[in-house]
């Protein structure tokens, strides 16, 4: 799977939006842009994924630069229990589904109430 | 709440034991992965289960085994335990296996330590 970069912390106020950034410039065309978050002393959770267009979903909004270079996962109105992990992963998409996720570093998001 | 359990909670042992995790899946979920979570390696992937069968390995040692049984529930074998072995350890479980936009969801964790 292609390399995602995330800034390895964020800080945001509580009730505002938050817009977190992921590169990943050697993504192929096929590679689903996945989030998944970790919050504290728990297992990690699935947030939301893309390939090409935009997503919404209850939790979160995903935009996606229309190189693909870049997403960026957008909460749009943060709370205290948002404070968490959030890891940015590729999943190529070439058939059989076997591997697991190859989760990098992720990005703490401290919220302020 | 996932719908995947994981037992037991913690696990603390000594070096050279051998200890078994256990993980029940989602209802209706054929795939199982396990994971380790270490404060130097972070999260890395084990093992791939699919209806029973080995899928795809990860950074998984030769001490560490694992099996998914007719019920699909799955266990990991780590035997020969080391200090560095001490980790929290996660499965996931999926509906798909081809379908590699298919969302994971992640059990509670075994905390393992090993004095």
């Amino acid at each position: 799977d292609a390399k995602t970069t995330q800034p390895n912390s964020m800080e945001s106020n509580e009730e505002e939006p938050v817009h977190l950034p992921c590169n990943h410039s050697t993504i192929s065309g096929t590679d689903y842009i996945h989030w998944y978050r970790q919050l504290p002393s728990q297992g990690p959770e699935y947030v939301i994924h893309g390939l090409t267009s935009n997503v919404n979903n209850r939790m979160a909004s995903l935009a996606i630069a229309e190189d693909r270079k870049s997403s960026t996962l957008i909460l749009h109105r943060a709370t205290l229990r948002d404070a968490a992990v959030y890891y940015c992963i590729l999943r190529a998409y070439s058939g059989g589904g076997a591997d697991g996720l190859t989760f990098g570093k992720g990005t703490h998001l401290i919220i302020q109430p | 709440d996932s719908g995947v359990t994981q037992t037991p909670k913690h696990l603390i042992t000594a070096t050279g034991q051998r200890v078994t995790l256990r993980c029940s899946p989602r209802s209706g979920d054929l795939s199982v992965y396990w994971y380790q979570q270490s404060l130097d390696q972070g999260l890395q992937f084990l093992i791939h289960y699919y209806n029973g069968e080995e899928r795809a390995k990860g950074n998984i040692l030769e001490r560490f085994s694992a099996q998914q049984f007719p019920d699909l529930h799955s266990e990991l074998n780590l035997s020969s335990l080391e200090l560095g072995d001490s980790a929290l350890y996660f499965c996931a479980s999926s509906v798909v296996r081809l379908a590699r936009a298919s969302e994971q969801f992640f059990g509670p964790g075994t905390r393992l330590t090993v004095l």
